[in-house]
Formats: C-alpha cells, sequence, structure tokens
C-alpha cells in the first residue's frame, strides 16, 4: 500500500528562520515523490520532484530511502513562502496518494 | 489550453439532494484522479482513471459515490444521496502516465451539503 505521512499540521516561524517540512512514507515498490504547493486562491500546483534533484523557490528535497523520507528544507523561509504543502508518492499504476499537508506560516 | 477545469466552482444544497461534480482534464492527458480535500485528512485520493478505465476506487467512501470517464475529455463525480459530512472542496486533476509527469489541478469544487 502507498502511505504519505506528514507529522505537522501547522510550521509556524519567522522570517529569514530556516524551514523544514517533514515527509515520510510507505511503498514497497521504487517510488517517485513530489511536493505540491497550494497559495491562497491558486491552485495546487508542483514544486519539485525528487527525480530532479532541482532546487525551487530555494527549496530542496532529498529522498532518504533508508529512513523512507522526502523532507522539504529551506534555509531562509521568506513571507511569500506562506502556503500549504503537501508531499505525494507516486507508485504503480500511476497511483498518485497525497499526505494530510502542512501549513506553513511566515511571520515577519 | 485553460488546463483542468471543474464545474461548479461552488454547490450548496441540501441532505438528500443528488450532486454531480464536473471535470474536463488536460487534452492529451491519460489518467485522472479525483480528490477530496478537508482539514482533518487533507487530500484524500477518492479514485483514479486510466485510458478511461477507473483503476482504483478504494478511496471511495461510501455506494454513495460513483465517478465516470465516458470519454477522454470529460468526467463525472456524483454523490447520491448527499449528506452533510460531504461538505468538502472536490479536485480534480489529470497527468501524462509516464516517468516523471507532474499532475495538474483544476480549481476545486466546494461543495456544502446543508
Amino acid at each position: 500500500a502507498q502511505r504519505v505521512t506528514q507529522p505537522e499540521k501547522l510550521l509556524s516561524v519567522f522570517k529569514g528562520a530556516p524551514v523544514e517540512l517533514k515527509c515520510n512514507y510507505s511503498y514497497s515498490g521504487s517510488p517517485e515523490l513530489f511536493w505540491y504547493v497550494q497559495y491562497s486562491r491558486q491552485r495546487l500546483q508542483l514544486l519539485l520532484r525528487h527525480i530532479s534533484r532541482e532546487s525551487i523557490k530555494g527549496f530542496t528535497a532529498d529522498l532518504n530511502k533508508g529512513e523512507t523520507s522526502f523532507h522539504l528544507k529551506k534555509p531562509f523561509a521568506q513571507e511569500e513562502d506562506s502556503a500549504m504543502y503537501y508531499c505525494a508518492l507516486r507508485g504503480g499504476g500511476n497511483k498518485l496518494v497525497f499526505g494530510a499537508g502542512t501549513i506553513l506560516r511566515v511571520k515577519s | 489550453d485553460a488546463g483542468v477545469i471543474q464545474s461548479p466552482r461552488h454547490e450548496v444544497t441540501e441532505m438528500g439532494q443528488e450532486v454531480t461534480l464536473r471535470c474536463k482534464p488536460i487534452s492529451g492527458h491519460n489518467s485522472l484522479f479525483w480528490y477530496r480535500q478537508t482539514m482533518m485528512r487533507g487530500l484524500e485520493l477518492l479514485i483514479y482513471f486510466n485510458n478511461n478505465v477507473p483503476i482504483d476506487d478504494s478511496g471511495m467512501p461510501e455506494d454513495r459515490f460513483s465517478a465516470k470517464m465516458p470519454n477522454a475529455s470529460f468526467s463525472t463525480l456524483k454523490i447520491q444521496p448527499s449528506e452533510p459530512r460531504d461538505s468538502a472542496v472536490y479536485f480534480c486533476a489529470s497527468s501524462y502516465k509516464g516517468a516523471t509527469t507532474e499532475a495538474f489541478f483544476g480549481q476545486g469544487t466546494r461543495l456544502t451539503v446543508v
């Protein structure tokens, strides 16, 4: 079975502070992992995917198969990063499941 | 392409009534997903289709929920009869079934059952 766990409902940090949004997954096969973001009044959209090993808007995420984790990190939070963040796992047959989401609130 | 289009954007209905949500995926995409978003449970996968065929409907909460995809450009999610606990935002997403492709989401339908 595919499962994604995001343990924090809300993460509140000050501007300029480091951010880490946690994501753990459960999947017996080789996972494809993603982070999606939903800004206020906007559609849910892809932020980054593990296979690309990219940095988008200063965010990075590393797949750790040993810990079955895909945490999202940014060294210095900005107010415009405030949004809902979802971790997602795509498994066999193109099935795409999401975690419960974490609200990131960046305070000035 | 205007992206994934959902209608209606908002729906308010009385308990016991039938509700039909509609989705037009991006042209050329061959996977379509229906999700329900609530504060308590986040984004739950209800059902998804590959090439218009339902692959996994294990997330559909009850027999009151049904989904169809009669062709590659249209899908519906029906709730009959609706109940107050069905109140949520329902999202449709589509993607191309291939390596590393992303899913594109519609703007969602906010359903309120009173």
